[in-house]
């Protein structure tokens, strides 16, 4: 069965642009989560769908913003990107809200 | 409000010895325990986790992490690590009310040295 996929690998921006990270959850998973992890630290928690519905955010400005489809795959957007923006994004599924989070490889973005 | 903190940023071993990652956390509830392992390049991967019962559990690959309330500790070791655990190993906490957030520590840098 295939994993978290998580695309693209890597991207580079400019300050200003705009972004958009994607992420297919394990099928069968309806929870989706987001975490960004700068280099040298670890992963801070974004974003959580569950249902197509937020069900939880992190401390983060409101430039963040995520949707999940009904086929549970998830998209997050960075607005008017800032270089503390460059970090590895991370996205996870679960079953459920509760449940064990699965991992991806994640999206290195690099912000100019 | 809750806090992971692992105070070895990085912990050079050779092959074969005996290895511990330290981990403390905070927290005025009851909570949930994690540790991961990200390999370059990777995502994370559930090494082993608390939720409740035994104080001492056991993971993939031979890792262990043994549960100290009244310290409020985490700690992952393995009796014997091979070069393939080189790695970046992350303690995380998730509170036991409402969202299932995980709160990650800063990550400690396991190097197996032949």
């Amino acid at each position: 069965d295939a994993g978290v996929t998580q695309s693209p690998t890597h991207l580079i921006k400019t300050r200003g642009q705009h972004v958009t990270l994607r992420c297919s959850p394990i099928s069968g998973h309806k929870s989706v989560s987001w975490y960004q992890q700068v280099l040298g630290q670890g992963p801070q928690f974004i974003f959580q769908y569950y249902e197509k519905e937020e069900r939880g955010r992190g401390n983060f400005p409101d430039r963040f913003s995520a949707r999940q489809f009904p086929n549970y795959s998830s998209e997050l957007n960075v607005n008017a990107l800032l270089l503390g923006d460059s970090a590895l994004y991370l996205c996870a599924s679960s079953a459920g809200p509760n449940s064990p989070l699965h991992f991806g490889n994640g999206t290195r973005l690099t912000v100019t | 409000a809750q806090s992971v903190t692992q105070l070895d940023s990085q912990v050079p071993v050779f092959e074969e010895a005996p290895v511990e990652l330290r981990c403390n956390y905070s927290s005025s509830v009851s909570v949930y325990l994690f540790w991961y392992v990200q390999y370059p390049n990777q995502g994370l991967q559930l090494l082993l986790k608390y939720l409740s019962g035994s104080t001492l559990v056991k993971g993939i690959n031979g890792f262990e992490a043994e549960f100290n309330k009244s310290q409020t500790s985490f700690h992952l070791r393995k009796p014997s690590v091979h070069i393939s655990d080189t790695a970046e190993y992350f303690c995380a906490v998730i509170m036991d009310t409402g969202r299932r957030a995980l709160t990650f520590g800063s990550g400690t840098r396991l190097q197996v040295q032949p």
